[in-house]
């Protein structure tokens, strides 16, 4: 079965603290893998999409990686805001372009 | 969230009642899909299409019908609400490869 898989599932880091978000698939075959940010009572909005080939991705202070050998992404954040306070949500797109959500990982960023 | 727009942003029902929900987007995207996000789940697919005239059943497509009769437009209908039909909806719009683009959603609570 695809699937998509996020550690942790929430995360308190303080304000200018790195932290860094794990996703784990199963997907296949494999397309591409985005990463979304989610702010509460809001639509998702992308940070970063990445293909087979790529293996780091950043968008200001976000960095993703993918190793698709391991089938495994990461998203850091550096120098936190409290802005970043969100959901962060993997999702990888398999065949048709069906698009395969993880749970996501909620941050908090305290100050 | 430019270029998808969602109606209505809220909405309540009394069980059994019936409602659509409209998806709109200015983007000329193929793609569309409709998503429900409950509380601990990712977003879950109901209905997608991939293009002017098609339509095809996602992961939780029970209870749920659609149509894409204007390429623009994505309709979603429930005929028969139920309780467990009250969700967040979200409607998104995408190009092969490219970044997904989100509405803003959909607070649909049915008593």
């Amino acid at each position: 079965k695809n699937q998509v898989e996020q550690s942790p599932q929430s995360l308190i880091i303080l304000e200018g603290k790195n932290c860094t978000l794990q996703c784990n698939y199963t997907v296949s075959p494999f397309s591409n893998l985005r990463w979304y940010k989610q702010d509460t009572g809001r639509g998702p909005v992308s940070l970063t999409i990445m293909t087979f080939s790529e293996n780091t991705k950043s968008n200001g202070r976000y960095t993703a990686t993918l190793d698709a050998d391991t089938k495994q992404s990461s998203l850091h954040i550096t120098a936190s805001q409290l802005s970043d306070s969100a959901s962060y949500i993997c999702v990888v797109n398999g065949a048709t372009n069906k698009l395969i959500f993880g749970t996501g990982t909620l941050l908090a960023v305290q100050p | 969230n430019a270029g998808v727009t969602q109606t209505p942003k809220f909405r309540v029902l009394k069980t059994g009642q019936s409602m659509t929900l409209l998806c709109a987007q200015d983007m000329n995207h193929e793609y569309m899909y409709w998503y429900r996000q409950d509380p601990g789940m990712g977003l879950r697919l109901i209905h997608y299409s991939v293009g002017e005239g098609t339509t095809a059943k996602g992961e939780v497509p029970d209870g749920y019908n659609v149509s894409r009769l204007k390429k623009q437009n994505f309709l979603l209908g429930l005929e028969s609400a139920a309780p467990s039909q009250t969700s967040v909806y979200f409607c998104a719009t995408t190009g092969m490869a490219t970044e997904a683009f989100f509405g803003q959603g959909t607070r649909l609570t049915v008593v």
